[in-house]
């Protein structure tokens, strides 16, 4: 069974430019959840999607935004990236309450 | 008062001992309890997952949870160099708002296990 599908899996943008990132969850799970991951925050919750709704959202600025398809698969977008929006970003796919994540997307901001 | 706190570490081990990591947390709304094992530049990867007080057994990992003192743990046996990875502790509740579970996770605890 195929886990969960980040791409890409590394990415460099420029401050003021935005980004698109991509999951594929794993098959069936209609549920994918985003979380931001740095050093000194650790993981905090972007938001979950589920059924192409989203249906819980973190304490994140409204740049950060994100959609699900009809296939599960989601996206997140960060518009005007800041120095500070550099960290891993992962997605996670659920079920019921277990979350399987993937490999993340590492976002360097300069 | 965060939610979960986990002592960030860094735990330095010889090969071959137990390892005891822990978490604390205040929210007594949380009703599954998870660790999570994530190794450098990777994604974490779900170690064990329980809903209940008491101990969970698998392989060389034990899972226990006291709810009455907001207190979780997770033991390695026979600890190997492959182990070394950060451990993150991550808990769900509930929210009716939006008809799903929420995760919570700690800081993670960074482990080496020296050979």
């Amino acid at each position: 069974k195929a886990g969960v599908t980040q791409t890409p899996r590394y990415l460099i943008k420029t401050r003021g430019q935005q980004v698109t990132l991509s999951c594929s969850p794993i098959s069936g799970h209609r549920s994918v959840s985003w979380y931001q991951q740095t050093p000194g925050q650790g993981l905090q919750f972007l938001f979950e999607y589920f059924s192409e709704t989203q249906r819980n959202k973190g304490n994140f600025p409204g740049r950060f935004s994100g959609r699900q398809f009809s296939n599960s698969r989601s996206e997140m977008n960060v518009s005007t990236l800041e120095l500070g929006d550099s960290a891993l970003y992962l997605c996670a796919s659920s079920l019921n309450s277990e979350a399987f994540f993937g490999q993340g997307t590492r976002l360097t901001v300069v | 008062q965060k939610e979960v706190e986990q002592d960030p570490g860094p735990l330095s081990v010889p090969e071959g001992a137990i390892v005891s990591l822990n978490c604390t947390y205040s929210n007594s709304a949380f009703q599954y309890f998870m660790w999570y094992r994530q190794y450098s530049r990777k994604g974490p990867e779900l170690l064990m997952y329980t809903y209940s007080s008491g101990n969970k057994e698998d392989g060389r990992f034990t899972a226990q949870v006291d709810k009455s003192s907001k207190y979780i743990s997770l033991f390695i046996r026979d600890s190997q160099p492959s182990d070394s990875a950060t451990y993150l502790c991550a808990m769900s509740a509930f929210h009716s708002g939006a008809g799903s579970y929420q995760l919570t996770f700690g800081k993670g605890t960074k482990l080496s296990v020296i050979p």
